[in-house]
């Protein structure tokens, strides 16, 4: 059983440009979790998707960030205008149900840097 | 705002040393914590704490909760160089069901 796939692993971007992030889920995954982990910070919760449906994006910029799980396909992230402050590593994570008692599966993380 | 708090941020041992790693947290509502295992790449689960007192336990890695106290603690004996790598302590809390609020980690370097 694949675990979550995250791409790419490494992405460079000039301010500015576009920064697209993707994530597939385990098999059987049908929740989403995106975290950002800024240096010298701990990982901290972005948005919450279903498929089709964002749960919760109360840790999302309220400006040039935007996510998606479509029906069929990876889940997005978009960062439209990349800025210096955007560069991070971008975690997603997976699980079966909501939360509860279920622990969120982690994947590699995409390591943006914006020059 | 919750907080979680770890301890110390680095620690640098050899091999055969035992550790232990300090979590500690303010939150609303408590469910659970959770430790993981970071090296270059995703974090791993180790353990997941939502009664206190019950320690869990994986070969050389054990792990206990304090909800009176608000912390956690997570042991290494005999550690290993395989065991050099960020573990981060995260809890489960409020109105939230899914929402993990992490720690900054804890580097711990085991030298031969």
């Amino acid at each position: 059983n694949a675990g979550v796939m995250q791409n790419p692993r490494h992405l460079v971007r000039r301010r500015g440009q576009e920064a697209r992030l993707r994530c597939s889920p385990m098999k059987g995954h049908s929740h989403v979790y995106w975290y950002r982990q800024l240096p010298e910070e701990g990982l901290k919760f972005m948005v919450y998707l279903q498929k089709e449906n964002i749960i919760d994006e109360s840790g999302m910029p309220k400006e040039r960030f935007s996510a998606e799980f479509p029906k069929e396909g990876p889940s997005i992230l978009r960062i439209q205008q990349v800025v210096r402050g955007d560069s991070a590593a971008y975690f997603c994570a997976s699980s079966p149900f909501s939360g509860g008692t279920d622990t969120q599966y982690f994947g590699p993380g995409t390591r943006l840097t914006v020059l | 705002e919750d907080k979680v708090v770890q301890s110390p941020l680095s620690l640098v041992v050899h091999e055969g040393d035992t550790v232990t790693l300090n979590c500690s947290y303010e939150v609303t509502n408590f469910r659970s914590l959770l430790w993981y295992k970071q090296e270059k790449k995703a974090p791993t689960f180790l353990f997941m704490l939502t009664s206190s007192g019950i320690e869990k336990k994986s070969g050389r890695l054990s792990s206990i909760l304090d909800k009176k106290e608000l912390f956690s603690i997570l042991n290494i004996t005999a550690t290993q160089t395989g065991d050099s790598a960020v573990y981060l302590c995260a809890v489960l809390s409020g109105g939230s069901n899914y929402k993990l609020t992490f720690g900054k980690g804890t580097l711990l370097t085991v030298n031969p």
